[in-house]
């Protein structure tokens, strides 16, 4: 079956940096994606990782290791906007390249 | 980049009545779409996929009867919740590939408030 897993809630200090992990079990790989939404809207796209290795993009980072089913957000010098919920989503492949989100990580920034 | 809309933002209709939402792929075309509900501080499930010009596929546990999906153009699908009752209220987003599906742009969303 299709398990992709987040921890639910984080807390972090403004300034500081804060690792968002997400580990998955799907029955097609073809791509890992990161985005963030904020209550009341639709997710915006962070991050696209497809190969293993580090993905920078300005103060958010995401890593895969498809060996692993494993994937991690980075997010650095955290502002306090960066407070809001972080979607993994893996891509299936195949004839679908349907989406399956994972459970997401409501992210607390604090002064 | 590349923008998806949705209209309506906002619906609140009574029990019983059938409500429509479309998505828009406003510059670039879209041979699929897709649909997905999203509870209070839950995650986004996917409902259907909608293709162009053939029927749609739906996620195990949806009714294709309930939720109609219409997907007449490269640029438009909707969605009709039909009959709709208060478990139906709920955050309904669509979402369309680029080409390379290495990005999915979101629609904005649609509230639905069944009374």
């Amino acid at each position: 079956g299709q398990n992709i897993d987040q921890p639910t809630e984080m807390t972090a200090t403004e300034g500081a940096i804060v690792q968002i992990n997400c580990t998955y079990q799907t029955s097609g790989f073809n791509g890992l994606f990161w985005y963030q939404q904020h209550a009341g809207e639709a997710p915006t796209f962070l991050s696209y990782n497809v190969l293993d290795g580090l993905e920078e993009k300005g103060r958010f980072s995401s890593f895969l290791s498809r060996s692993k089913g494993y994937s991690y957000l980075l997010l650095k010098e955290l502002q306090m906007k960066d407070s809001a919920s972080y979607l993994c989503a893996v891509r299936e492949g195949g004839a679908t390249n349907k989406l399956i989100f994972g459970t997401g990580t409501l992210l607390a920034v604090q002064p | 980049g590349a923008v998806v809309s949705q209209h309506p933002s906002r619906v609140i209709c009574k029990s019983g009545t059938s409500v429509k939402i479309e998505c828009r792929s406003l510059d670039f075309q879209a041979t699929t779409m897709f649909w997905y509900r999203q509870f209070p501080k839950q995650s986004l499930m996917l409902m259907a996929t909608s293709n162009e010009g053939s029927k749609a596929t739906y996620e195990q546990g949806v009714e294709k009867d309930k939720f109609l999906i219409n997907h007449a153009s490269l640029t438009l699908s909707t969605l009709t919740v039909t009959s709709a009752h208060p478990e139906d209220s709920s955050f309904y987003i669509c979402s369309a590939p680029t080409l390379a599906y290495n990005e999915q742009f979101f629609g904005p969303g649609t509230r639905l408030t069944v009374l």
